[in-house]
């Protein structure tokens, strides 16, 4: 299984792009890079996926260079709702189970 | 459509007792999973149920057993719990080849 790494937590000021970047140097061929986000006493809730380049959605922007070794999911002009927890997962299974959820980052969106 | 729905909310037990974990999800997935979340870690993988009919461990399946009662239902017991199962209890769903999966509300459980 790809290991991955994130800063334990990162702090910003609401209005401000905050991006926060995932180690995963032993990275399969087959793997997907998935960022779920998480708020207190709640479950976690998917973001965005992807496998190289750029993906984009409503919410965030994923970027992936070319050797796969890192990612870094962008969030846009973040607000104090923002304030979560954010995973970086790495698998290559459709199945799920080869997913592992590390500690994530603790971000906190300050006014 | 309600999604992932987990019952109870909330359960204290004590040393040695027994419980199941309820869990239900109403979007026609296949793939099903049971994860437990320390305080200020990340979620670990009990077991999941690819597909109906099916189940495998995860993790950390010690002190666990699963029932994958038909595509919607998931449960999870605990035969005997031990202080070392407090935690908060993730049901999630998964269809297959989505990627994305989709979490219950939880279950705070409390071992005494």
């Amino acid at each position: 299984l790809a290991k991955t790494t994130q800063p334990i937590s990162m702090d910003s000021y609401e209005g401000q792009e905050v991006n926060i970047t995932c180690s995963h140097n032993n990275i399969a061929t087959n793997d997907y890079i998935t960022w779920y986000q998480q708020f207190p006493s709640q479950g976690p809730r998917f973001i965005i996926q992807g496998y190289k380049t750029k993906v984009t959605n409503e919410v965030a922007s994923l970027f992936i260079p070319a050797d796969r070794k890192s990612s870094t999911l962008s969030l846009p002009r973040v607000s104090l709702s923002d304030t979560a927890v954010y995973y970086c997962l790495v698998g290559d299974d459709n199945y799920g189970q080869n997913f592992v959820f590390g500690p994530g980052t603790r971000l906190s969106v300050l006014p | 459509n309600a999604g992932v729905t987990q019952t109870p909310k909330f359960q204290v037990l004590k040393t040695g007792q027994s419980m199941t974990l309820q869990c239900a999800q109403d979007m026609n997935h296949n793939s099903m999973y049971w994860y437990r979340q320390d305080p200020g870690m990340g979620l670990r993988l009990i077991y999941y149920s690819a597909s109906e009919g099916t189940t495998d461990k995860g993790e950390v399946p010690n002190g666990y057993n699963v029932s994958r009662l038909n595509k919607r239902e998931f449960s999870l017991r605990l035969e005997s719990a031990a202080p070392s199962q407090t935690s908060v209890y993730f049901c999630a769903s998964l269809y297959q080849g989505a990627y994305e999966q989709y979490f219950g509300p939880g279950t705070r459980l409390t071992v005494t």
